[in-house]
């Protein structure tokens, strides 16, 4: 069964240390992305990769780091720069547009 | 800048009768536009999708209805179920060789009402 797998769900994390949320996906797109969810805010575009070994900023990269070693995965860490890093995370992926982006079920993250 | 806009946070409609989300947009090179729906701690779900050289698609109970004219867009459910009951989001992209990525509005709370 395809899909993308997000884990883990909930991640509690200390103010000041960085942390990494894992993103897999089986349904072989070359594309994959990262958004963000605030309250009232809709979903942000944090990384994006078309390709692996490639990938590019999006509108708030800022305190975000990312890497596409392979093409199944592509993992965001979310560094002490990062000054609001509580929010849900989501990765997608797509083979086009067309059919728009799977998501996976995203990761809760919050730092205290 | 919020290049889509989703100005109605929360919608509220009764079982059985027609729920109309709407979206607006800035940016005239948005040349295909999508609906996602959303539960409570998951991840979107693609819907229903319309390119710019069309001003109507349908899928099932749902329509989008597209007005370039006026930068707008909007997803017509009918009959409205509870099963219907989420956060809606439009989303729009820029065609690119490839390297399109999606712009998300704000999101509209739908509420069906048995």
């Amino acid at each position: 069964d395809g899909g993308i797998t997000q884990s883990p769900k909930y991640l509690f994390r200390k103010e000041g240390q960085n942390v990494t949320l894992s993103c897999e996906q089986n349904l072989n797109h070359d594309a994959m992305y990262w958004y963000r969810q605030d309250p009232g805010q809709g979903l942000r575009l944090i990384y994006y990769s078309q390709i692996v070994n490639d990938f590019q900023k999006g509108d708030i990269a800022e305190g975000y780091s990312v890497s596409r070693e392979k093409k199944e995965s592509f993992p965001l860490t979310v560094t002490s720069a990062q000054k609001n890093p509580t929010a849900f995370y989501l990765c997608a992926s797509s083979i086009d547009r067309s059919g728009g982006y799977t998501f996976g079920s995203g990761t809760r993250l919050t730092v205290v | 800048d919020q290049q889509v806009k989703q100005n109605s946070p929360s919608l509220s409609v009764q079982e059985g009768r027609i729920s109309i989300l709407n979206c607006d947009y800035t940016n005239s090179m948005f040349d295909y536009f999508l609906w996602y729906k959303k539960y409570p701690a998951e991840g979107p779900t693609f819907l229903i999708s319309i390119s710019s050289i069309k001003d109507k698609n349908e899928d099932g109970r749902f329509t989008v209805f597209l007005n370039k004219s006026a930068k707008h867009l909007s997803l017509h459910i009918v009959p409205s179920q509870p099963g219907d009951s989420a956060v809606y989001f439009c989303a729009a992209s820029v065609s690119n060789f490839g390297n399109e990525k999606l712009t998300f509005g704000t999101g509209t709370r739908l509420t069906i009402i048995p």
